[in-house]
């Protein structure tokens, strides 16, 4: 069973339109993160949630609106993509403190 | 200057020998560090946590200087397998994030 599961694996699509990333994970964690991965390869965290509620909210546009419906799963909503935006997605679990992350497998998001 | 830096490599050994990282962090305040191992095209993996006292997992060894605020991984009798991408992580105090390097590559060959 995988213990942290986002979808889509791949996502292709033009500027300006609206996707949405779905995690879940299964590992009975209270926190769940999303990372952005540029080209340089840099890990970057945008959001954390602990038990559905907000706790880390870094600098990112407010095009992104992250929503936990509870605390298995955390969604990554994205409007108006820009080229910028093109990079790898991860969602992350962590039981307590974020020290041990569980990555999901990534999604490649490619904006023509 | 960046909260954790790293040589991003690569760094190419032969089967069978000793390869050292080094990794430098600019917050003072920081308490926990570790190292995460990503392959190419996967997600990061806790490879394991560096202790002040240093420690050792099989072939790896991390050591810690907070004096000189850098953190090290070591890898004895390198294999294959160990190629990837090695990722240094900091996290500062209470801070509910951690802070992750651009990562080194390691690529071992025959």
């Amino acid at each position: 069973d995988t213990a942290v599961s986002q979808t889509p694996k791949y996502l292709v699509t033009q500027m300006g339109n609206d996707k949405s990333i779905k995690c879940e994970q299964n590992l009975g964690h209270d926190t769940m993160y999303w990372y952005k991965q540029d080209s340089k390869k840099f890990l970057k965290i945008m959001f954390s949630y602990n038990n559905k509620e907000l706790i880390i909210n870094e600098t990112v546009p407010n095009r992104f609106s992250p929503k936990s419906p509870d605390k298995a799963h955390l969604n990554l909503h994205i409007n108006s993509l820009e080229l910028g935006d093109s990079a790898v997605y991860f969602c992350a679990s962590s039981q307590g403190g974020p020290e041990k992350l569980f990555f999901g497998s990534g999604t490649q998001l490619s904006v023509l | 200057r960046k909260e954790v830096e790293q040589d991003p490599g690569p760094f190419n050994v032969p089967e069978g020998a000793t390869v050292a990282f080094n990794c430098t962090y600019s917050n003072s305040a920081s308490q926990s560090f570790f190292w995460y191992r990503q392959d190419c095209r996967k997600e990061p993996k806790l490879l394991m946590s560096v202790y002040s006292s240093g420690n050792e997992d099989g072939r790896f060894t991390a050591q810690l200087n907070r004096a000189s605020q850098y953190i090290s991984l070591l890898i004895r009798d390198s294999k294959l397998s160990d190629s990837a991408t090695y990722l240094c992580v900091v996290k500062a105090g209470t801070a509910s994030k951690l802070t992750f390097g651009t990562g080194t590559r390691l690529q071992v060959t025959l």
